[in-house]
């Protein structure tokens, strides 16, 4: 099955610089990546995702890049705020395998003011 | 639109006791899934669900039972348990077919502590 490794498990950032969070997979046949923030006591929710056939996407101060010839992805924040704080999931989804959703371990990010 | 409903928020069971996890969506989602959340391991699918009739296991089945009588409700049992299951666990739904309107939509989640 799909095994997403997710680096770094915790990040500390001063606000108002830029935060990067990393993924990789294991299943070539893998065609959507969605990013959930978890804040604290909260349910997961979407942030930003991108399909296979896109290679960047962006959405104000966020970005995802997809490379998948190394089959990694990664989450771009830019200019930080404390409201960015939370833990970031990222999961694959292979379109072969019922589109069952493998998520990353998590990253724990602080924004520090 | 109430989106993914899933209760209890909270409990406590002692082991070997049974109890069942309930969640409903009214989105008419086709694919729906349980996973647990543990420490420094992320969400791990316990069962999922592609349509009403047909189930199957995830990652972690070991000691749940789930069900999928209508698109709507996808409810989790746990048979005998055991304090491994200790977690917060989590409902989600999402269509399933091709590229589109993939988002995953998660309920509130249940703390479940097993003493």
């Amino acid at each position: 099955g799909e095994n997403v490794e997710q680096h770094p498990s915790t990040l500390s950032v001063q606000e108002g610089d830029s935060a990067v969070i990393k993924c990789t997979y294991s299943d070539s046949a893998s065609n959507y990546f969605p990013w959930y923030k978890q804040e604290l006591g909260k349910r997961p929710q979407l942030i930003i995702d991108i399909r296979s056939n896109v290679g960047e996407k962006k959405d104000q101060r966020i970005a995802v890049t997809l490379n998948k010839t190394a089959k990694h992805f990664s989450l771009h924040i830019t200019e930080t705020q404390p409201e960015d704080s939370a833990v970031y999931f990222c999961a694959a989804r292979t379109l072969s395998n019922d589109y069952k959703l493998s998520f990353g371990a998590g990253t724990t990010v602080t924004v520090r003011a | 639109n109430a989106g993914v409903t899933q209760t209890p928020k909270f409990q406590v069971l002692k082991t070997g006791q049974s109890m069942t996890l309930q969640c409903a969506q009214d989105m008419n989602h086709e694919y729906m899934s349980w996973y647990r959340q543990d420490p420094g391991m992320g969400l791990r699918l316990i069962h999922y669900s592609v349509g009403a009739g047909i189930t199957d296991q995830g990652e972690v089945p070991n000691g749940y039972n789930v069900s999928r009588s209508t698109t709507e409700d996808f409810p989790l049992r746990l048979l005998s348990a055991a304090p491994s299951q200790t977690s917060v666990y989590f409902c989600a739904s999402s269509y399933s077919g091709g590229l589109s309107n993939t988002e995953a939509f998660f309920g509130q989640g249940t703390r479940l502590t097993v003493v």
